[in-house]
């Protein structure tokens, strides 16, 4: 099984850089998701590490430490519209693979 | 590419009662999730299948929940007979073989409202 923890709420300001932090423990890890959800939509994926290291894509970026059990999600040049809830989610298994979902982050963009 | 369908997209049942939700996934996709998202939580996975057969079930409330996947394609999930605490986002995923590192793809999900 697998135990995900990441802060429930977070704000920053408008063209400003965010930090989200995600920590996890589980057996038979196999690689971190990052997902977005707007209210009332679905989660869209945003990235995937299995390596330790960073991953930029863009304005967003993701971060591994295996060896930590730990993730974070930066986001830079905030925009009103990154207003959403920001979902960490660890694989794991062998063969067959099950994802586990945070409780997520909502992190509010204020001018 | 068409994403993956979900109806209905509301439903509002009075507690006991049955409800079935239905997916669609994206073609080809051959794996395919239900989760159970409560307000303010993550997602909370029910059910996942491969093809037609059931790989992993182990969260799901069997004495109320059932699933099928008719066929490798289509998939239903059904509550029988609800309970308030059911009222949540049910949210249909698919992914093209459930292998390590593959996406979920996500669609719009049914808010179910057990009054």
């Amino acid at each position: 099984g697998q135990n995900i923890d990441q802060p429930t709420e977070m704000t920053a300001t408008e063209g400003a850089i965010v930090q989200i932090n995600c920590t996890y423990q589980t057996s038979g890890f196999n690689g971190l998701f990052w997902y977005q959800q707007h209210a009332g939509e679905a989660p869209t994926f945003l990235s995937y590490n299995v390596l330790d290291g960073l991953e930029e894509k863009g304005r967003f970026s993701s971060f591994l430490s295996r060896s930590k059990g730990y993730s974070y999600l930066l986001l830079k040049e905030l925009q009103m519209k990154d207003s959403a809830s920001y979902l960490c989610a660890g694989l794991s298994g062998a063969g067959s693979y099950q994802l586990t979902f945070g409780k997520g982050t909502k992190l509010s963009v204020i001018p | 590419e068409a994403g993956v369908a979900q109806s209905p997209r509301y439903k509002i049942i009075e507690k006991r009662q049955s409800v079935a939700f239905w997916c669609n996934p994206i073609s080809g996709h051959a794996t395919l999730y239900w989760y159970q998202q409560i307000l303010g939580q993550g997602p909370k996975l029910l059910i996942q299948f491969q093809n037609n057969g059931v790989v992993d079930d182990s969260q799901l409330p069997k004495d109320r929940f059932s699933a099928e996947r008719l066929k490798g394609v289509d998939s239903t999930l059904k509550i029988q007979p609800a309970k308030l605490e059911d009222s949540a986002v049910y949210l249909c995923a698919s992914s093209l073989e459930g292998l390590e590192g593959e996406k979920l793809f996500f669609g719009s999900g049914t808010q179910l409202s057990v009054l």
